[in-house]
This record gives C-alpha cells, sequence and structure tokens, in this order.
C-alpha cells in the first residue's frame, strides 16, 4: 500500500485569490491522479500527473484554472486559479489504478472560498 | 465513457443485519473494479479490489463481486455494525473509457446502521 499526505488539510480562501495544494507520497509512483468532491456528490477526476510530461486534463478541467506540477516521483502540486465560491470542495490526491493495481487517496483538502 | 451507477443511494438498517450494496458499470473492458469507503469529512479508505479474472473477493466481512459480463458488482456486509456507517463507494477504471487510467465513481450508498 502508498502512504499519501495532503496539506494543507483545509483551508479557507478569499475568492480571486490561488491556493496549491501538495501531495506527498511514500514510494516512487509513475502516476498521480487529482480529484475533486463538490458538496453532496462523488469525486471527479480532474487531471493525470506523469512525472517529465504534462499533465492530461478530464473534459470540463484546463490547466489554466488547475495548473499541476510533477517535479518528481514522490510529489505533485495542484493549484485552483482564481477561486470563486463554485471551487469549494474536497480535492484529493491519488495513486495506483494504472494497470490493474489498487488505488490509493490521501486525506483531501477541504477547501471554501468565501 | 465510463459510468457507474449505485442502488441505493441510502440505507438505513438496525445492527446485525447483513447487507448488500449494488455497483453497475457501463463499460465492462476494465481491468479492476474496487470498492471504497468514506467518513464524513474524510478521504478514501480502500476496502476491496477485484480484478477482472476473479469473481469475487472478500475482507473480514466484507465480500464484493464482479460480473463483467453483465456489468455488475456487489458489495456484502455480514452482520453490520454501527461503525460500519458510512458511504460506499464503487468505481471502476476507465474515466476517458476503454480502461484508461483514473477512475469513474458512482454517487455511493449512504449507510446508517443503527445500535
Amino acid at each position: 500500500s502508498a502512504v499519501i499526505s495532503q496539506k494543507p488539510s483545509r483551508d479557507i480562501c478569499q475568492r480571486g485569490t490561488s491556493l496549491t495544494i501538495q501531495c506527498q507520497v511514500d514510494s516512487q509512483v509513475t502516476m498521480m491522479f487529482w480529484y475533486r468532491q463538490q458538496p453532496g456528490q462523488s469525486l471527479t477526476l480532474i487531471a493525470t500527473a506523469n512525472q517529465g510530461s504534462e499533465a492530461t486534463y478530464e473534459s470540463g478541467f484546463v490547466i489554466d484554472k488547475f495548473p499541476i506540477s510533477r517535479p518528481n516521483l514522490t510529489f505533485s502540486t495542484l493549484t485552483v486559479s482564481n477561486m470563486s465560491p463554485e471551487d469549494s470542495s474536497i480535492y484529493l490526491c491519488s495513486v495506483g489504478q494504472a494497470g490493474g493495481t489498487e488505488a490509493f487517496f490521501g486525506q483531501g483538502t477541504r477547501l471554501t472560498v468565501v | 465513457k465510463q459510468e457507474v451507477t449505485q442502488i441505493p443511494a441510502a440505507l438505513s438498517v438496525p445492527e446485525g443485519e447483513n447487507l448488500v450494496l449494488n455497483c453497475s458499470f457501463t463499460d465492462s473492458a476494465i481491468y479492476n473494479l474496487q470498492w471504497f469507503r468514506q467518513d464524513p469529512g474524510k478521504g478514501l479508505t480502500s476496502l476491496l479490489l477485484i480484478q477482472s479474472s476473479q469473481r469475487e473477493q472478500t475482507s473480514g466481512r466484507l465480500n464484493a463481486s464482479l460480473d463483467k459480463s453483465s456489468g455488475r458488482s456487489t458489495l456484502y456486509i455480514a452482520a453490520s455494525q454501527p461503525g460500519d456507517s458510512a458511504t460506499y463507494l464503487c468505481a471502476a477504471p476507465g474515466a476517458r473509457g476503454g480502461g484508461a487510467d483514473g477512475l469513474t465513481f458512482g454517487k455511493g450508498t449512504h449507510l446508517i446502521i443503527q445500535p
């Protein structure tokens, strides 16, 4: 199994500002994934982050709004840019999944935009 | 594009009952299916991973089955306890279809076990 640490665990931000969420894994992984969980909803994949290449975004998510960095095999960041109240959600980092392996999730970052 | 549906959306039962949670998916070209548990305001805890070559997987009081041909999976919880109260999520690979990386989640079953 993998242990995933996310920071911050929660934050309250002003609209128009940006927040960077960090995800640290205790082992080297090829792919990392970022998900959003809006209030009362299930998880939606935002993007897949491979080390050394551009992130792949799902329909409805764009790099300008959710820039992602993947500087090495154990770390990734997701930035939520120019925030609005609609961005209030839980953001989760995940590893695994590819090739039939088990997926593991961080504890999430609860973001409230006011 | 993969779509995952979970039934029922909510369930409230007395302690001790055996339960069945249902999950269906549209794209059967999956290599596995995973069940998670989510407690309020928390992240996801992996419960069971069933590979496409398996028909079921067991962990303690939990048993998950997978029928790729019909696009269905079930999670069976035996002798339910109040500590089992949580939201249970089913997830299949293929957010972009065809078994591509990333998971598609159902909306979950919100389970309450009454003491």
